[in-house]
């Protein structure tokens, strides 16, 4: 069983401070996926990483895949309130056929 | 295209009842989701469809519960009888190759 485990759940810091929350797994992942979800909605995409060792940046936000494609971390930097909201980390398994598994998500609130 | 649609987006049901919840996938889309979603066990996968061929049903919880996608466009969640510990949001999602989810806004179920 694939099993990606996030933390902290739960994240409240002030805004402007910078902020990692984290992926791990015992498994290898063939991309890495992190979603972003608000109240009332469903996950919305943010990024995937694909190759081990691969960072993206999307504005504030920076991701970085494991070397060893079984970890993922998410750094902000200056939060802003907006950034508010349920990260989710999700592991693609190495058959194209692999269900798409979901961690339980890291709880951030940016206070103002 | 109008993303992923379900329907209802909210349900108020009593023990023992029939509940369906419905999925319009995002056309194209090859891969469709069945995920719940609680505060306590986070997003768990379902149930997972390929080109309306269910590939994965281990994360079905009971007999109680059932899924169907007769074609590409449309897919059904029932379950019969419901419970109290169903309550839930229910998520689909679709996707194109089993990655990068689109997900639908949920469907809030309360078994009373």
């Amino acid at each position: 069983t694939q099993l990606l485990e996030q933390s902290p759940q739960f994240l409240s810091i002030q805004e402007g401070e910078n902020l990692t929350v984290y992926c791990n797994s015992s498994s290898v992942f063939s991309s890495l996926q992190w979603y972003r979800q608000e109240p009332g909605e469903g996950p919305v995409l943010l990024v995937t990483v694909v190759t081990g060792g691969e960072v993206k940046k999307l504005k504030r936000l920076t991701f970085q895949f494991g070397d060893a494609r079984k970890d993922s971390s998410l750094h902000i930097t200056a939060a802003q309130p907006g950034d508010t909201g349920l990260y989710l980390c999700a592991g693609v398994g190495r058959n194209r056929d692999d269900k798409i598994i979901f961690g339980k998500g890291t709880r951030l609130h940016i206070l103002p | 295209d109008a993303g992923v649609i379900q329907s209802p987006r909210h349900e108020v049901t009593e023990m023992g009842q029939e509940v369906t919840l419905r999925c319009k996938p995002i056309s194209g889309h090859d891969y469709l989701f069945w995920y719940r979603q609680t505060m306590m066990r986070g997003l768990e996968l379902l149930i997972y469809f390929n080109n309306n061929v269910p590939i994965d049903d281990s994360g079905m919880p009971e007999d109680r519960f059932s899924a169907k996608m007769p074609n590409a466009s449309f897919s059904t969640l029932k379950i019969q009888p419901s419970e109290p510990r169903d309550s839930a949001v229910y998520f689909c999602a679709s996707s194109f190759f089993a990655a990068e989810a689109f997900f639908g806004q949920g469907t809030r179920l309360t078994v009373v």
